[in-house]
């Protein structure tokens, strides 16, 4: 079965200094990652995505996660957070060929604090 | 431009009700999708048309039924309304099938008493 895991419900992090939000998944096949933000009443919003290639993903924001296949992970990460970039994040998965179905985490709500 | 618009933004409605919401998109994907975010913010996938044809149901009530008249609109219809049915309904496109990134609308949030 495939699933997706972010297991923090919330971080918390100062402006201007480096966030990481956790992502782990589980998937049969060649897994195709993706992290998406949510602002209040709004939409989600595509950030970035891993399909193949270079494990180190660059998206919107200046925000980057790291592809790692021995632990299973995709860690959203930004080197300095803005108090803009307090939001919901959700990673998903999808399993290639799978019709495009996504495979959503539970969410992890980013508060950056001045 | 809004790429993926969604309508009503918000529903209030009574328990037994039947109501509809309506998706458009104007990026020219061949793939639509419903999806539900409960209280929890949890998201989950209901449907997905591509072409206008149904490639996914996930186990959802046959109280919820969508229709796809062109590529462009994907429309939801629920009938006799629960409690548990309020949420926020979110309307998806994407290019294709393949590992393509999904666009999202602003989501309806329906509530119903």
């Amino acid at each position: 079965a495939q699933s997706v895991a972010q297991p923090e419900d919330q971080v918390n992090v100062a402006e201007g200094n480096p966030l990481t939000v956790k992502c782990t998944y589980s998937v049969s096949g060649n897994p195709y990652l993706f992290w998406y933000v949510q602002y209040p009443n709004r939409g989600l919003q595509f950030l970035l995505k891993y399909i193949t290639g270079d494990n180190l993903v660059k998206g919107s924001y200046g925000f980057e996660a790291e592809f790692n296949k021995s632990q299973t992970s995709f860690h959203l990460k930004k080197p300095s957070a803005l108090v803009s970039d307090s939001a919901l994040y959700f990673c998903a998965v999808q399993r290639g060929n799978n019709f495009n179905k996504f495979y959503f985490g539970s969410g992890t709500k980013l508060n950056v604090k001045p | 431009d809004t790429a993926v618009s969604q309508t009503p933004k918000y529903l209030v409605t009574q328990m037994g009700n039947d109501k509809s919401i309506k998706c458009e998109q104007n990026l020219g994907h061949d793939t639509m999708y419903w999806y539900k975010q409960d209280s929890k913010k949890f998201l989950k996938i209901m449907f997905s048309y591509n072409n206008k044809e149904l490639i996914i149901n996930e186990t959802v009530p046959n109280r919820f039924s969508p229709k796809s008249p062109d590529k462009a609109h994907l429309n939801l219809h629920i009938n006799s309304l629960e409690l548990g049915d309020s949420a926020v309904y979110f309307c998806a496109s994407s290019q294709g099938t393949g590992q393509e990134t999904q666009y999202f609308g602003p989501g309806t949030r329906l509530l119903v008493l």
